[in-house]
């Protein structure tokens, strides 16, 4: 199993501002994934983050607005650039901790971070 | 990646049997069916995985279909804290990522 925190829980941001938050994993995982979930919507994926190398962005999302940095094995951060009130949403990272590949191993997910843009 | 359906919403009673459906029709032979439920104000939580038999762990059954086409999520006796929105994820094996949907809404009345 893994314990996922991230910081902050939730903030309130002015539009044009950037905002940093922080997954820390209680042990150490190969791959970080981070979701952005709209209100009342489904989780979307914005990229994966392998320590060591450069987050692999999904369709939709690019590095110069969701810039992720991935210092180590336990920790990885995503900043939510310029921001605008359609960027409110709930961040959150997951991880998997077998070492498995995704279709056969358990992801654990972070408690989110709410963010409001006004 | 494959395409699920399920139903927007469901509601069943304290102390029942909940059968939660998912259709995967253009399911492929190497494709892991997932499910995950996200409580209230929480993030998803696993819940139960399968390729071709049935599966069972403390959580739920999973009751999968001959053909695959079709899955079905059991919660042998449901509580409150078992409402949540459930996602059937189909996984392709040796994929990296996990695909979301927009799950049902399960609603358990006291």
């Amino acid at each position: 199993s893994a314990v996922i925190s991230q910081k902050p829980s939730r903030d309130i941001c002015q539009r044009g501002t950037s905002l940093t938050i922080q997954c820390q994993v209680d042990s150490q995982v190969t791959m970080m994934f981070w979701y952005r979930q709209q209100p009342g919507q489904s989780l979307t994926l914005i990229a994966t983050a392998n320590q060591g190398s450069e987050a692999t962005y999904e369709s939709g999302f690019v590095i110069d607005k969701f810039p992720i940095s991935r210092p180590n094995l336990t920790f990885s951060t995503l900043t939510v650039s310029n921001m605008s009130p359609e960027d409110s949403s709930i961040y959150l990272c997951s991880v998997g901790t077998s070492g498995r590949r995704v279709s056969t191993d358990t992801q654990y997910f972070g408690p989110g971070t709410r963010l409001t843009v006004l | 990646d494959a395409k699920t359906t399920q139903p927007n919403s469901m509601e069943s009673n304290e102390e029942e049997p909940v059968h939660l459906p998912c259709n995967h029709s253009t399911i492929s032979g190497t494709d892991y069916i997932h499910w995950y439920r996200q409580l209230p104000s929480q993030g998803p939580e696993y819940v139960i995985h399968g390729l071709t038999s049935n599966v069972n762990n403390r959580m739920a059954s999973l009751a999968i279909a001959e053909d695959r086409k079709s899955s079905t999520l059991i919660l042998h006796r449901a509580t409150l804290r078992d409402a949540a929105v459930y996602y059937c994820i189909l996984i392709i094996q040796g994929a990296q990522k996990l695909v979301f949907g927009q799950g049902t809404r399960l609603t358990i009345n006291p």
